[in-house]
């Protein structure tokens, strides 16, 4: 079972659409949470961490169930610069991250 | 923003030579920095953890005389691909964490590696 895992996608949505990425993981130890953004051939970036409590930035919303080793990342009204790859990255030791895959977003004008 | 850049963002080279990737922090001093590589259409994996003065710590399933780390400085670290071949083509990726020893890594550009 990998570490993290994605659903690869790619989602194609229509600008304006409300859509959901989900992400699980399979360490119980892990300590901390993020969403990054990729680019096609760019490094990540930072879109968002994740806390137990949820947290909502713009259009973004995020949410960590530890019970069930769950993350997830809401997008609302899509547009079309919101097209990248999504990727789920786990915090595991000092400074280890743990990457998915990444879910492919294509927003559709 | 903490700044992060590499040097070079892409090369090209022939299979059996060796190639030196820069990773530099720029505005912020850097006690430990990452390796990653990415193939296409998959995740980024990280090669090894390089902390400054002292040897590199390198994943599982990485040879560490293939892909040797140099982090003389708390700004600088350098990965050499020593005797590249084809396969080892990929997106190489740095990050940097700062002294405030959070857990934010900050990313550079990448490194676009091509072994002809």
């Amino acid at each position: 079972r990998k570490e993290v895992e994605q659903d690869p996608g790619p989602f194609n949505v229509p600008e304006g659409a409300t859509v959901a990425f989900n992400c699980t993981y399979s360490n119980s130890a892990s300590q901390s949470f993020f969403w990054y953004r990729q680019d096609c051939r760019k490094e990540p970036k930072l879109l968002m961490s994740v806390y137990s409590s949820g947290n909502e930035d713009g259009r973004f919303t995020a949410q960590l169930n530890r019970a069930s080793q769950y993350i997830s990342l809401l997008i609302r009204d899509s547009k079309l610069s919101d097209s990248a790859t999504y990727l789920c990255v786990v915090h595991y030791g000092p400074g280890k991250l743990i990457f998915g895959q990444g879910t492919t977003l294509q927003v559709k004008p | 923003g903490a700044v992060v850049s590499q040097h070079p963002s892409w090369v090209i080279c022939k299979s059996g030579t060796s190639v030196k990737i820069e990773c530099r922090s720029l505005d912020f001093q850097a006690t430990t920095m990452f390796w990653y590589r990415q193939f296409p259409k998959q995740s980024l994996m990280l090669m090894a953890t390089s902390n400054e003065g002292s040897k590199a710590t390198y994943e599982q399933g990485v040879e560490k005389d293939k892909f040797l780390i140099n982090h003389a400085s708390l700004t600088l670290s350098t990965l050499t691909v020593t005797s590249a071949h084809p396969e080892d083509s990929s997106f190489y990726i740095c990050s940097a964490r700062g002294l405030d020893s959070t857990d934010t890594q900050y990313f550079g550009p990448g490194t676009r590696l091509t072994v002809l």
